[in-house]
């Protein structure tokens, strides 16, 4: 078992529209939980960040950690054609030096 | 502001030849990592740096050696480069420990 579980996707999703994007783990002293957004030949570039459990917004993006349940989101509000990327989630134990990171979700906004 | 920069941004090479690809960082970071990205297999971690003159071991690290000699610079070699070693490879940086990291743009290799 993979530590970090993501549904590749494909996502599409029309303009304006709620997209919520997932992953689960199976390492239940990850603390440390991130988002990156990577658009197609470019390196990820950090979106998110998040320490523990609870929900952290940044505009038109929302963070979830459910450490309970081991699995965290990303919700995109009124998605835009510019959004359209692969989305990593990332993770890391309060102690480590790794990052773990799912396999990446792409999504497509259509305008 | 640079962040992280890979050289080159594109290589192919022959079976067996031996290349080494560059990571600069001018963040002052100290944790440096380098990442292959497959298709389907997401980022996986060859080796990584927790400081000058050191090097450790990641998930995927045979076939590849590094060094970091300078603070900076993060340095992955291929000595005899095989057509598994085709991938993405991404250097990236991190303040320390519990910090999020930052990547490069990326090296595209492809190993004919």
């Amino acid at each position: 078992q993979k530590e970090v579980e993501q549904d590749p996707g494909p996502l599409s999703v029309p303009e304006g529209a709620i997209v919520s994007l997932n992953c689960t783990y199976s390492n239940s002293a990850f603390q440390y939980f991130m988002w990156y957004r990577q658009y197609s030949r470019k390196g990820p570039e950090l979106l998110m960040y998040t320490y523990s459990s609870g929900n952290k917004e940044d505009g038109r993006f929302t963070a979830q950690v459910d450490k309970s349940s081991k699995y965290i989101s990303l919700f995109i509000r009124d998605s835009q054609p510019s959004d359209s990327a692969t989305y990593l989630c990332a993770m890391k134990v309060d102690t480590g030096n790794q990052f773990y990171f799912g396999t990446g979700t792409s999504l497509t906004v259509i305008p | 502001n640079a962040g992280v920069t890979q050289t080159p941004k594109f290589r192919v090479l022959k079976t067996g030849q031996s290349m080494t690809l560059l990571c600069a960082q001018d963040m002052n970071h100290e944790y440096m990592y380098w990442y292959r990205q497959d298709p389907g297999m997401g980022l996986r971690l060859i080796h990584y740096s927790v400081g000058e003159g050191t090097t450790a071991k990641g998930e995927v690290p045979d076939g590849y050696n590094v060094s970091r000699l300078k603070k900076q610079n993060f340095l992955l070699g291929l000595e005899s480069a095989a057509p598994s070693q085709t991938s993405v490879y991404f250097c990236a940086s991190s303040r320390r420990m519990n910090t999020e990291a930052f990547f490069g743009q990326g090296t595209r290799l492809t190993v004919v």
